[in-house]
């Protein structure tokens, strides 16, 4: 399984866009990066998933430059509903299918 | 949107007790899973199923507990005798047949918070 790292916490504010990196050195040809955002006392949520270059869907964008060893979450203009952990993965293909979950990134927004 | 529900909410029981905790997964996913997440910590693995069998449980998954899916739609956690460290919100998830990609694809349910006293 590939090794994770990304900020234990951020704080931004109210409108801003967020840019929250992961890096995973050690990412493997058919391994997908995947994010996950959970709100306390709930469930983690798929967010956004991405093997190559940039995606974008109605919540959030994920940039993974060409050698894929790091990848960039980035929520737009974010409200005070967006404080949440969100939490990088990487894998998927040839791999066990349960997930391991990190510590995530604690992202806190400010009014 | 569909969803996977849990039941109940939270649970309150004495140690040594039975609980069941329930979920009903996604209606056309086949893959089905418990993870747990003790107050403050990560979120724990603690069992994959599918085709009516175990795909893979981690040490945590003891004899203590067992997963069954009895019907069609629910998908069951038991612990036969709780301990005061079973005290954490229990997450199911299911996922489509779709390998690759999908693996990581997981719809989790609202939790149930069990409470061990």
């Amino acid at each position: 399984l590939a090794k994770t790292t990304q900020p234990i916490s951020m704080d931004s504010y109210e409108g801003q866009e967020v840019n929250i990196t992961c890096s995973h050195n050690n990412i493997a040809t058919n391994d997908y990066i995947t994010w996950y955002q959970q709100f306390p006392s709930q469930g983690p949520r798929f967010i956004i998933q991405g093997y190559k270059t940039k995606v974008t869907n109605e919540v959030a964008s994920l940039f993974i430059p060409a050698d894929r060893k790091s990848s960039t979450l980035s929520l737009p203009r974010v409200s005070l509903s967006d404080t949440a952990v969100y939490y990088c993965l990487v894998g998927g293909l040839n791999r066990d299918d349960k997930i391991i979950f990190g510590k995530g990134t604690r992202l806190h927004i400010l009014p | 949107e569909p969803e996977v529900t849990q039941t109940p909410s939270h649970q309150v029981t004495q140690m040594g007790q039975e609980v069941i905790l329930r979920c009903v997964p996604i209606s056309n996913h086949l893959y089905f899973y418990w993870y747990r997440q003790i107050l403050g910590q990560k979120v724990e693995f603690l069992v994959s199923f599918y085709n009516n069998e175990i795909s893979e449980k981690s040490e945590i998954f003891d004899d203590q507990f067992s997963v069954e899916r009895p019907d069609g739609s629910n998908f069951t956690l038991k612990i036969r005798s709780t301990k005061l460290e079973d005290s954490a919100m229990y997450f199911c998830a299911s996922r489509t047949s779709a390998s690759g990609r999908a693996r990581y694809e997981q719809y989790f349910g609202p939790g149930t918070r069990l409470t061990v006293t």
